[in-house]
């Protein structure tokens, strides 16, 4: 059974730029989270979707934003770029019955220059 | 506002040796509580997940325990090795109305096993 799979794995950018990172959820899970971890702030959660809706939302400005394809897998994309959004963006998928077990993927690896 | 803290940040133990993780969170209304490792630049390996109604889960040489009245959770690895040196982390998810996906994450135990 494949885990979550998440691309690309390493990305560099400049300040100002977008970028789109893109995750392949545990097949039958519906639910995908998405969670920021940088050496300062540690893990935090972004947001996360569940049947193509967002459920819930993290405290992060609305540079960050995210959507889910009717197939799970979800993308998220962060518009003008800074500097401290360098950081190792991870993304997990849990079949979304709200006691469930989180599955994470190995992250994107994002570096603002 | 849950706060999740893991001391001590950091543990160097001796091959062989059992040892001890530690896990606190404020709030105690929680469904359940899960370990994590994490190897260095990678993402995070699910090791245990402890319901709000167990109180102990094992897998293999981990065992987790949960007492949600005094908010701690312990995890316990037994007959340490080198493979065992990553990063600890333990999460609590927080209640929302829909579900509870939404993890709030311990700062983590970096533990180094000595050969």
């Amino acid at each position: 059974k494949a885990g979550v799979t998440q691309t690309p794995r390493y990305l560099i950018k400049t300040r100002g730029q977008q970028v789109t990172l893109s995750c392949s959820p545990i097949s039958g899970h519906r639910s995908v989270s998405w969670y920021q971890q940088t050496p300062g702030q540690g893990l935090q959660f972004l947001f996360e979707y569940f049947s193509e809706t967002q459920r819930n939302k993290g405290n992060f400005p609305g540079r960050f934003s995210g959507r889910q394809f009717s197939n799970s897998r979800s993308e998220m994309n962060v518009s003008t770029l800074e500097l401290g959004d360098s950081a190792l963006y991870l993304c997990a998928s849990s079949l979304g019955g709200g006691s469930g077990e989180l599955f994470f993927g190995e992250g994107s690896r994002l570096t603002v220059l | 506002k849950q706060e999740v803290t893991q001391i001590p940040a950091a543990l160097s133990v001796p091959e062989g040796e059992n040892l001890v993780l530690n896990c606190s969170f404020t709030d105690s209304a929680i469904y359940n509580l899960q370990w994590f490792r994490q190897d260095p630049g990678k993402g995070l390996t699910s090791l245990l997940l402890i319901q709000s109604s167990q109180r102990e889960q094992t897998s293999g040489r981990l065992n987790a325990s949960l007492d949600k009245s005094s908010g701690r959770s312990t995890l316990y690895i037994a007959a340490s090795q080198p493979g065992d040196s990553a990063t600890y982390l333990c999460a609590v998810p927080r209640f929302t109305n829909f579900g509870n996906e939404k993890l709030t994450f311990g700062t983590g135990t970096r533990l180094t096993i000595i050969p």
